[in-house]
Order: structure tokens, then sequence, then C-alpha cells
């Protein structure tokens, strides 16, 4: 079976720190690969995702960037946090079929001060 | 470009009772999925159901059934006999067949069952 993996639970940073959260995908290759960042407990709003290694795509142009560099490794990045940051940010995966629905990773809590 | 619309922000209801929560979409395609997720305190999503527009029969799940109106662009969720557990943000989602393989979510609604 399938795992996503979504570390750390919890981050405190400064404004103007760099950021890098981690998410890995296990039981399956090739997967799509998501970040959502969700803002004081509301809607999803999808930041990046990719559908292979070195296919990223961006839907929000922001303070943060998105890299993938092994199969089943999304990394969400930024250089100088904002406070406008903070939020829950989730990472998903879900296999290349349109019906396959997502799998969440437990996300993690962004506090910038 | 699709959209998402969940017109309730907040539901309340007492346990054992029905509830329905509404979502709208906007598409000029005609080919697509619908999914609706729970996230409950613990901010898990939860896959509840999911509907294939082509086809015609609804969706059920246990107690979670749908009610899609594909010529209104309407997918509305029905929690029968609701529990303490159902507690929880709810969030319509839809994603194209064809093109960019990514979930659109509407902005949720929070439901909450009182005993």
């Amino acid at each position: 079976s399938q795992t996503i993996h979504q570390w750390p639970a919890t981050l405190v940073q400064p404004v103007g720190s760099p950021l890098s959260l981690e998410c890995t995908v296990e039981g399956t290759s090739n997967p799509n690969l998501y970040w959502y960042r969700q803002a004081a407990g509301r809607g999803l709003q999808l930041l990046f995702y990719s559908v292979g290694i070195g296919q990223i795509s961006s839907e929000v142009p922001q303070n943060l960037s998105a890299s993938r560099p092994q199969d089943r490794q999304f990394i969400l990045s930024s250089k100088k946090l904002l406070l406008s940051d903070s939020g829950f940010y989730l990472c998903a995966w879900k296999f290349s079929l349109p019906n396959s629905p997502l799998h969440f990773g437990n996300g993690t809590r962004l506090t910038v001060t | 470009a699709q959209t998402v619309t969940q017109s309730q922000p907040e539901m309340s209801v007492q346990e054992a009772e029905t509830v329905t929560l509404s979502c709208t979409y906007d598409t000029s395609e005609n080919n697509y999925y619908l999914f609706w997720y729970k996230q409950p305190p613990s901010r898990q999503m939860i896959l509840v159901i999911r509907q294939e527009a082509y086809k015609q029969q609804n969706a059920t799940e246990n107690r979670f059934s749908v009610n899609f109106q594909k010529a209104a662009k309407s997918f509305s969720l029905k929690i029968s006999d609701s529990q303490l557990g159902d507690t929880a943000m709810y969030f319509c989602a839809f994603i194209l067949i064809q093109g960019a393989q990514k979930l659109v979510f509407g902005q949720g609604t929070r439901l909450t069952i009182n005993p």
C-alpha cells in the first residue's frame, strides 16, 4: 500500500528566514504530487503540482518554489519567508488517472513571526 | 477556469438528523470527476465520496450520498443519521478528465453535529 510522509508537523520561523518542507511517497512510482496551502481553516489553495520529475507547475505567483529532485519526493521552499506565508501546508499525491482521488499528508503548520 | 462554490460557510444540526451540504461548480467541459473530502479537527483530509460526471446514478457510501445534477452543475452531499464524528470541514472538489491534473477545491463548509 501507499503512504505519504510530510514533515515537519509544526514550524515556527522568523520573517526573512528560509523554508524547506519535505514530502515523500512510498509504495508507488511516478505519482502526481501537489502542495496546497490552507489559511485560517478555510479552503485549499493549490500552490504547485508535478506530474513527473522536473515538471513543476506553479498556480499562484508568490514567495515560494517547489522542486521534485526524485520521483517520490516533493519539496516546498522559500528563500525569505513573509508573514503572509503563515498557514497550514498540505502535500498530496494521486495516481495519474483522473478519477484517482488525492491522498494527503498530515500537514505542516507554519507560523512566521 | 474551473471554479467550485460552497455557499454555506457553516452548518449545525442535531445528532441523528439528515443534513445536506451544497456545492456548485463552473466548467465548460463535459467530462470530469467530483469529490467530497472531510477534514476533522485533526486536519487530516479524508475522501468521503466521488462521482464520475458521465454516470447518471448518484454515488453512495454508507450514510453519505450525493445529488448530482449535471445540467445545474450542482453536487450536494447528504449525510443521513448524522453522528458526532461527522463534525468537520467538508470540501467539494473537481477535476477535469482531460487537461491539467489538478483538483480545484471549494472554500469548505464547517459542519457541527450537536449531541
